[in-house]
């Protein structure tokens, strides 16, 4: 019944290491997204892409880049890895035009950079 | 630009008491809203949304748009209420969603 797989449940890595975050579903959905949860400070979105190769920046990009090869894939990449990027990184993704039925998301990844 | 209020980090109440969380939300256009609940060791869910004004696991909802809220309300608080809860917002465009910092609930038993 799992229908968005984060392929990490838990990461550590070094400062300054390039990490990819991976997430897949299988739904057929168009609009893919990466948010970071922090604790009171919410949901952050980081970036979203609605469709194939097709991106925008979220709220807090700084740091980020993301990947759409394939419908079914949005990887979330961090450059330079860095301690303020430790982390709850949560991927959803939502049917365009039934945003109003919300968005399914994954387990999250929780990053620790040390 | 958009924003959600959650006011409070941390509610505690009472096995059968009342729940009440708040949201407030700043749109200049329609608005459509959510609320997301997180259990222990779960991933995020959708709870239930203000167009299909249902009711899941007792909870309710109602916008309210001359106050610009959507408070969740339950009547009778049980323990695996216990959560986290996220009030949100869609904003248009390719359905991006903001969400509030969120409001943990705890019922006491």
């Amino acid at each position: 019944d799992v229908k968005v797989t984060q392929s990490s449940r838990y990461l550590v890595k070094r400062t300054g290491e390039k990490v990819f975050l991976e997430c897949v579903q299988d739904m057929d959905h168009e609009n893919m997204f990466w948010y970071r949860q922090d604790p009171g400070l919410g949901l952050r979105l980081i970036y979203f892409s609605y469709d194939v190769k097709m991106k925008e920046k979220g709220d807090i990009p700084e740091g980020y880049s993301v990947s759409r090869e394939k419908k079914e894939r949005f990887s979330l990449i961090l450059e330079s890895a860095s301690t303020n990027q430790t982390s709850m990184y949560l991927c959803a993704s939502v049917l365009p035009g039934t945003g109003g039925y919300g968005y399914t998301f994954g387990s999250g990844t929780r990053l620790t950079v040390v | 630009a958009q924003r959600v209020t959650q006011p409070e980090k941390l509610l505690s109440v009472f096995k059968g008491a009342p729940v009440e969380l708040k949201c407030n939300y700043s749109y200049s256009g329609s608005p459509e809203l959510f609320w997301y609940v997180q259990y222990s060791r779960q991933r995020l869910q959708l709870l239930l949304r203000h167009i299909s004004r249902e009711s899941i696991k007792g909870f309710t909802a109602d916008l309210n748009k001359g106050e610009t809220s959507f408070h969740l309300k339950k009547p009778f608080a049980q323990e695996e209420d216990s959560a986290m809860y996220y009030c949100a917002l869609n904003s248009g465009g390719y359905q991006k969603v903001t969400f509030g910092i969120g409001t943990k609930l705890q019922v006491i038993p």
